[in-house]
């Protein structure tokens, strides 16, 4: 069974401070990898999708990066709006009765002081 | 302009009670999805509807009845509502395809008491 594990739980930064969020995943073949932000209240927001080991993606503050069990999600020099909870999530290379679905992993809850 | 609407946002009802939550995805994908948050925040998917074709059914009670009448609208009727089924459930949309992200609308707080 597919497994995403992401780590640390929470992570409470000072504005500039930058940090690293850790997922690791275990899937018979990873079609994709997705990280989504989600603040309190909404649904999760597509922010990147990762194909293959050694792929890197930035986006103002973020970037992702992917190797052949883990993922990264690099925050430099964080403001406070960036407080959210990380989720990561895989897409599996399964069979057709398994679709598309998308493996997620408890997230990180990030809280960024001014 | 919302992209993955549901209603109702909040939804509060007593055990034994049937109820129903509605989507519609006006971003033109053929794919939907109903997904479950439960307190501990971990979102798994329940069920996915491809062009009105049940394609995903995962390990569910079979109180869960999704209905899809066109593929712009997926709705998820629950029976006989237990304290367990208390959670916040989101829909989603895609393109279905490989790689493509899906677009979740803000969810439906459900609390049964």
């Amino acid at each position: 069974e597919d497994q995403v594990t992401q780590s640390p739980e929470a992570l409470r930064l000072q504005e500039g401070e930058s940090s690293s969020l850790n997922c690791s995943y275990t899937v018979s073949g990873l079609r994709g990898l997705f990280w989504y932000r989600q603040d309190p209240g909404k649904g999760p927001e597509f922010l990147f999708t990762l194909y293959s080991a050694g792929e890197e993606k930035e986006k103002e503050r973020l970037k992702a990066t992917l190797t052949k069990k883990e993922s990264f999600l690099h925050i430099t020099a964080p403001k406070p709006e960036d407080s959210a909870t990380y989720l990561c999530a895989v897409q599996a290379v399964l069979d057709q009765s398994s679709g598309d679905k998308l493996t997620f992993g408890t997230g990180t809850r990030l809280a960024v002081r001014p | 302009d919302t992209a993955v609407s549901q209603t109702p946002k909040y939804l509060v009802t007593q055990m034994g009670n049937d109820k129903s939550i509605k989507c519609e995805q006006n971003l033109g994908h053929d794919t939907m999805y109903w997904y479950k948050q439960d307190s501990k925040k971990f979102l798994k998917i329940m069920f996915s509807y491809n062009n009105k074709e049940l394609i995903i059914n995962e390990t569910v009670p079979n109180r869960f009845s999704p209905k899809s009448p066109d593929k712009a609208h997926l709705n998820l009727h629950i029976n006989s509502l237990e304290l367990g089924d208390s959670a916040v459930y989101f829909c989603a949309s895609g393109y279905g395809t490989p790689h493509s992200p899906l677009h979740f609308g803000n969810g439906t707080r459900l609390t049964v008491t």
